[in-house]
């Protein structure tokens, strides 16, 4: 079946670092993908998207990336804050999914002061 | 302003027994998602509500679990004679028009634990 994963399931970098997580995905019909930060004990929060159609797309401290060739996806967060500690998660979706989201795991993210 | 709300924000309960839970979307949004998150993973989708149109059942694990949603705004998901692998956080997201380029925004979720 379709699945949407990540690299590694734990990240540990200094305050100040840049951080890259990583997500692979295996359905090359994906046409949208979307980061999400989980904080303990809260629902996942909107960090940003991007569509098939591009390869980046920038926000506040985050850069997505996104390579078709290989089916991989990654955000980066620059200068990384104590508040950026939570768990990331990738989802992707495609149009004939009805915009239901396919998740993966999810990378743990700890930034040691 | 106002996000997706739910509630209970905890439930424990006796394998067995029934249980609902509620997801109030964020006000406009047509589009609503259940989904469900098993400790330590990722989110599995559930059920998905758009407008007037059947909803999409497809992600529901067996016939003890459904949903309804009524005057296209609340939803409430129902899950009967609970098990103990139904044991979870059930998360709530709504989408303004469930296109195909919108991100799902959550609620903070139910967490229910089958004793």
């Amino acid at each position: 079946g379709e699945n949407v994963g990540l690299h590694l399931p734990t990240l540990s970098v200094q305050e100040g670092d840049n951080s890259i997580i990583n997500c692979a995905y295996s359905n090359s019909a994906s046409d949208y993908f979307i980061w999400y930060k989980q904080e303990s004990g809260k629902g996942p929060q909107f960090i940003i998207d991007i569509r098939s159609n591009m390869d980046k797309r920038q926000g506040q401290r985050v850069t997505v990336l996104l390579n078709k060739t290989v089916k991989h996806l990654s955000l980066q967060i620059a200068a990384t804050q104590p508040g950026d500690s939570a768990v990331y998660f990738c989802a992707e979706s495609h149009y004939n999914q009805g915009g239901k989201l396919i998740f993966g795991q999810g990378t743990e993210l700890s930034v040691k002061p | 302003g106002a996000g997706v709300s739910q509630s209970p924000s905890n439930k424990v309960t006796e394998k067995g027994k029934d249980v609902e839970l509620r997801c109030d979307p964020i006000s406009g949004h047509t589009a609503l998602y259940w989904y469900r998150q098993s400790l330590g993973q990722g989110l599995e989708f559930l059920i998905y509500f758009q407008g007037n149109s059947a909803p999409d059942k497809s992600g529901l694990p067996s016939d003890r679990f459904s949903a309804e949603r009524t005057g296209g705004s609340v939803s409430t998901l129902t899950i009967q004679r609970t098990q103990q692998e139904d044991s979870a956080v059930y998360l709530c997201a709504s989408s303004p028009s469930g296109g195909d380029f919108e991100p799902q925004h959550f609620g903070d979720g139910t967490r229910l634990s089958i004793l």
